[in-house]
């Protein structure tokens, strides 16, 4: 167990519809990571927050956004949306700042289906 | 901007032999080298990591990898891997002032009796 929380660990909706991600980081994590995974792009980075601030933009569609919350907890919203969003989220926290913590600890991922 | 590729998709393997997953990387700045572990339906779990120092480390389950700047490798190997051992490697980077990690395709270990 890394202490990385996500729900719902399952969601199925239909194209077009607004979903939204819930992760809780790491107790004293400041730093919060989002990737998707999926089985034609691979691995792939969307956006980090930092203490509640957005500090780096990866891959992201305009159509997802995400936020961090003052108790460090973070949403990633996805809206419109489409067959391709299908893939399995992944959260991942790390405390950033201290020397030498560069390793994240990922949460146990929300597999989206998309009908 | 980092990448990552590792240069084996698939490696069947037999339970008590030894094996290696190769992982090349690209970079212009220094970099900071992992390697996690996803089980079947699971997150992904760390095995190890190579910040600086020394080049051979090691990791969790009995694994360890050599960084090798000239060769731009972070190998990751197992002299005796166990059928519990079969799942899916990945190794990832990251760079100075960039905290993202940067993902290899994974490499799909199967270990059989």
């Amino acid at each position: 167990d890394s202490g990385v929380t996500q729900t719902p660990k399952h969601l199925i909706t239909a194209t077009g519809q607004r979903v939204t991600l819930r992760c809780s980081p790491r107790s004293g994590d400041l730093s919060v990571y989002w990737y998707q995974q999926s089985l034609d792009q691979g691995l792939q980075f969307l956006i980090q927050y930092y203490n509640g601030e957005e500090r780096a933009k990866g891959n992201i569609l305009e159509r997802f956004s995400a936020q961090q919350f003052p108790d460090l907890h973070s949403e990633l919203n996805l809206s419109s949306l489409e067959l391709g969003d299908s893939a399995l989220y992944f959260c991942a926290s790390s405390p950033v700042g201290t020397s030498g913590s560069r390793e994240q600890y990922f949460g146990p991922g929300t597999r989206l289906t998309v009908t | 901007a980092q990448s990552v590729t590792q240069l084996d998709s698939q490696v069947p393997v037999f339970e008590e032999a030894p094996v290696e997953l190769r992982c090349n990387y690209s970079s212009s700045v220094s970099v900071y080298l992992f390697w996690y572990v996803q089980y079947p339906n699971q997150g992904l779990q760390l095995l190890l990591k190579y910040l600086s120092g020394s080049t051979l480390v090691k990791g969790i389950n009995g694994f360890e990898a050599e960084f090798n700047k000239s060769q731009t490798s972070f190998h990751l190997r197992k002299p005796s891997v166990h059928i519990s051992d079969t799942a899916e490697y990945f190794c990832a980077v990251s760079v100075i002032n960039d905290y993202k990690l940067s993902f290899g395709a994974g490499t799909t270990v199967t270990v059989r009796a």
